[in-house]
């Protein structure tokens, strides 16, 4: 099976940098994917990593560690309008090819 | 706006009855997946179709089932409702392609929320 595991609630303030880190335990393995969804919104795509390293996407970067099972999202400069869930993905190369959201990071932005 | 459109956005109904949720993907986007997402939960992966066949498959329960058509959109039928169903059910639909890292980007409709009474 599948699982992935995140803090489930981070407070950070604004104009800060905030780290949101996923481990997960999969079967097989394609890549991580990072979700951000506001209260009462549909889930928006961010950042994508298929290889060990840091992908930058503005002030959104997203790192992963195959070795380590291990990937992290990275927040800079942070705003007001940051304050959502960030959710983890990842994808079974299995069989079955079912995809798995981790249990989400509610992010509040605090003056 | 993700180009992913999902009817109805609201729905209310009593236990034990059927409802039919649709789904249209972006423009050009052949795979569809369904997501059930209950209150303050994470986002449960149902289903996934491809170009009109059954590509991936989750937690789905055999009351709920989908498919989708030719035209691409996507309908996903819940029978004998529970008051555990009620929830947020999203649509997500992505790129063409096999292989992979396809679908690691996906695109969401705003979703349709069940309530069961």
């Amino acid at each position: 099976g599948q699982s992935l595991e995140q803090p489930s609630e981070v407070t950070a303030v604004e104009g800060a940098i905030v780290q949101i880190n996923c481990t997960y335990q999969t079967s097989g393995f394609y890549g991580l994917s990072w979700y951000q969804q506001h209260d009462g919104g549909a889930p928006t795509f961010l950042s994508y990593n298929g290889l060990d390293g840091l992908e930058e996407t503005g002030r959104f970067s997203s790192f992963l560690s195959r070795s380590d099972s291990y990937g992290y999202l990275l927040l800079q400069e942070l705003q007001m309008k940051d304050s959502a869930s960030y959710f983890c993905a990842v994808r079974d190369s299995g069989g079955y090819q079912k995809v798995t959201f981790g249990t989400g990071t509610k992010l509040q932005v605090i003056p | 706006d993700s180009g992913v459109t999902q009817t109805p956005k609201h729905l209310i109904t009593a236990t034990g009855q059927r409802v039919t949720l649709r789904c249209s993907p972006r423009s050009g986007d052949l795979s569809v997946y369904w997501y059930q997402q209950s209150l303050d939960q994470g986002l449960q992966f149902l289903i996934q179709y491809y170009n009109g066949e059954e590509r991936a498959k989750g937690n789905i329960l055999e009351r709920f089932s989908a498919q989708q058509f030719p035209d691409l959109h996507s309908e996903l039928n819940l029978s004998s409702l529970e008051l555990g169903d009620s929830a947020l059910y999203f649509c997500a639909s992505s790129a063409s392609g096999t292989g992979k890292g396809v679908g690691y980007e996906q695109y969401f409709g705003p979703g349709t929320r069940l309530t069961v009474t």
